[in-house]
């Protein structure tokens, strides 16, 4: 079975850049024909859906986000990643990585607590 | 920015029967795309627990069944389990701005 493991700073300050990555385990990131997708879910509040990557490096973003997002896939780290520029406190949530599977998110990794504060 | 509008609280006693909606738009549900659904237990991840709108993944107890219909969709859970409270969300895809994936505001169970 598919893991996902995100990782990177717990905190960030304003202004600066969110940087967090996703590691997949038990299957390789470049097979099948899996979107992999950022989703991150503010303390108390819904999920709000941030991009996607495919293997071959292709992306899409959330409108709301897309002058701030990037999103950038290793392949051979088994790795996505994903870099949210201009931070404000508004960025503050548990960001998470997840596989798309027919337009569902069904492996998910366990999330990660990014606060932006100085 | 949820797009799919949810209760945001139900709840029922152990055994009873209850049912969350999910009302979409002509961007998403309307335009014909799937519904899937999702549990959080408060501190966890969401997991997948309706794909394809009626679809149980595997170890998905049967208690738990879906639908969709025109510009909506429903979850039902049959027979109230105390372990079944948690945050339910709906989920689509959406040709809008609002984003390919789009979720709904989430309903909170409670187990009475």
């Amino acid at each position: 079975q598919v893991q996902l493991q995100e990782s990177g700073p717990g905190l960030v300050k304003p202004s600066q850049t969110l940087s967090l990555t996703c590691t997949v385990s038990g299957g390789s990131i470049s097979s099948g024909s899996y979107f992999w997708s950022w989703i991150r879910q503010p303390a108390g509040k819904g999920l709000e859906w941030i991009g996607r990557i495919y293997n071959s490096g292709s992306t899409s973003y959330n409108p709301s986000l897309k002058s701030r997002v990037t999103i950038s896939v290793d392949t051979s780290k088994n790795q996505f990643s994903l870099r949210l520029s201009s931070v404000t406190a508004a960025d503050t949530a548990v960001y998470f990585c997840a596989r798309v599977v027919a337009r569902a998110f069904d492996q998910w990794g366990q999330g990660a607590l990014v606060t932006v504060s100085s | 920015q949820s797009v799919l509008t949810q209760p945001p609280s139900v709840s029922g006693a152990p055994g009873q029967r209850v049912t969350i909606s999910c009302t979409g738009s002509s961007s998403n549900i309307g335009a014909g795309y799937d519904v899937h659904w999702y549990q959080q237990v408060p501190g966890t991840a969401p997991k997948l627990l309706i794909y394809l709108n009626n679809n149980r993944p595997s170890g998905v107890p049967d208690r738990f069944s879906a639908s969709k219909s025109a510009t909506s969709a429903s979850l039902v859970i049959s027979g109230l389990q105390a372990e079944d409270e948690a945050d339910y969300f709906c989920q689509s895809y959406d040709i809008s701005l609002s984003g390919l994936y789009v979720f709904g505001t989430g309903t909170k169970v409670t187990v009475l």
